[in-house]
Formats: structure tokens, C-alpha cells, sequence
């Protein structure tokens, strides 16, 4: 089966920067993805980390070490509307074979003025 | 048009009903998903189209039936549901149920509550 591991809640203040790690077990790693989703919304793609190393995409970064089974999501400049819930999800081979996306229980990020 | 619709948006229903949620994305993506969202949890697989064709069945209860009847569509038929079924149901797609990058688009979900 396959297991994600990340803190439930982070709080930081507008401008810091922060960071939610993600680790995992999985079967059959396809690599590991960040979706961001607020209250009351749907789930939006951040970034994909299919290789080790650094994917920036503006204020966000994500990191992959596959050897050691881990990841994070980098939020740098923070803004109120950051406040949401981020979700590290593996794509895997699964028990069955399949290759679909399993979701981390999540990190709800409170930013403060 | 980067866009998954989902209606209705808010679904009130008995535990003797039959109702329908419905998904639409014109993207042309081929691979098609069903996930359910309780409050403060992540979403959880319930049914994958590929190709039209039912690719992944989460041993989901037999009062969920998913259909698939295009490429652009996807339905849930519910009925008898119990009311730990009330929650968001979400619709994603993706280009392809494939290995590597594949992002999903997800729809505004489905609130649904069961009484």
C-alpha cells in the first residue's frame, strides 16, 4: 500500500517563508505532487517532482529526494491568500497496479498579518 | 477551456432517493475520476475512467454507480445512500491514466448531504 506523512497545521506570518514536508511509502514511486485547496474549493495543481532536485514556480518550490523518501513544498513571500490546505499526493504502482493519485492527509497553513 | 464543471452544486437528499452527480471538461483529457472529501480529510479515490472504460474501482459500496457515456462526460448514480455519505464529491480529469506528470483538474465539487 502507500502512506504520506505531513504536519496537519502550520502558521506563519505575511513575507516569512515556510516549508511543509511530505514523506512517504509507496510501491512503485511515479512521483510526488502539491495541490493546494481552499475552504470551500476544489483542489488546484501546484507543482510535480518526477526526478531528485528543485521545481520553482514563482513564490513556490518543491523538492524531491527519492532516496529518501521525502519532499516539501516551499512557500516564499507568504500572502494572506496562502491560508489554505496543502495536500502532497504520490502517483504509485499500488496493490493493484494501478496508477492513480493517493492524497497526504494535508497541512492547513494559517497566515497572519 | 481549462475547466471541470460539476452540477448541481448542493444535492439535499433522502436515503430513499435516486439522484445523479454530473462532470463535464472539454480539455480532451481521456482519464476521468470520482473522489470523495469529507471535511478537513483529502480527497479519497472512488472510481477512474480510462478511456471511457471503468479503470479503477476503490471497493466503493454498490449504491455509488459511476457511468462514463463520452469522453467529456461523467456521472454518479446514487441511490439509498446512508448519511455517512453526506460529503463533497469531487470530479478531476487528466490527460491520461499514465505513469509520470499527469495533472489533474479537479471540478468545484458536489455538496452533498443525506438525510
Amino acid at each position: 500500500g502507500q502512506s504520506l506523512e505531513q504536519p496537519s497545521e502550520v502558521t506563519a506570518v505575511e513575507g516569512a517563508i515556510v516549508q511543509i514536508n511530505c514523506t512517504y511509502q509507496t510501491s512503485g514511486f511515479y512521483g510526488l505532487s502539491w495541490y493546494q485547496q481552499h475552504d470551500g474549493g476544489a483542489p488546484t495543481f501546484l507543482s510535480y517532482n518526477g526526478l531528485d532536485g528543485l521545481e520553482e514556480t514563482g513564490r513556490f518550490s518543491s523538492f524531491l529526494s527519492r532516496s529518501d523518501s521525502y519532499g516539501y513544498l516551499l512557500l516564499q513571500e507568504l500572502q494572506m491568500k496562502d491560508s489554505a490546505s496543502y495536500f502532497c499526493a504520490v502517483r504509485d504502482q499500488g496493490d493493484t497496479g494501478r496508477r492513480a493519485l493517493t492524497f497526504g492527509s494535508g497541512t492547513r497553513l494559517q497566515v497572519q498579518p | 477551456d481549462t475547466e471541470v464543471t460539476q452540477t448541481p452544486k448542493h444535492l439535499v437528499m433522502g436515503m430513499t432517493n435516486k439522484k445523479s452527480l454530473k462532470c463535464e471538461q472539454h480539455m480532451g483529457h481521456r482519464a476521468m475520476y470520482w473522489y470523495k472529501q469529507k471535511a478537513k480529510k483529502p480527497p479519497e479515490l472512488m472510481f477512474v475512467y480510462s478511456y471511457e472504460k471503468l479503470s479503477i474501482n476503490e471497493s466503493v459500496p454498490s449504491r455509488f454507480s459511476p457511468e462514463c457515456p463520452n469522453s467529456s462526460l461523467l456521472n454518479l448514480h446514487l441511490h439509498a445512500l446512508q448519511p455517512e455519505d453526506s460529503a463533497l464529491y469531487l470530479c478531476a480529469s487528466s490527460q491520461a491514466l499514465a505513469s509520470g506528470y499527469n495533472e489533474q483538474f479537479f471540478g468545484p465539487g458536489t455538496r452533498l448531504t443525506v438525510l
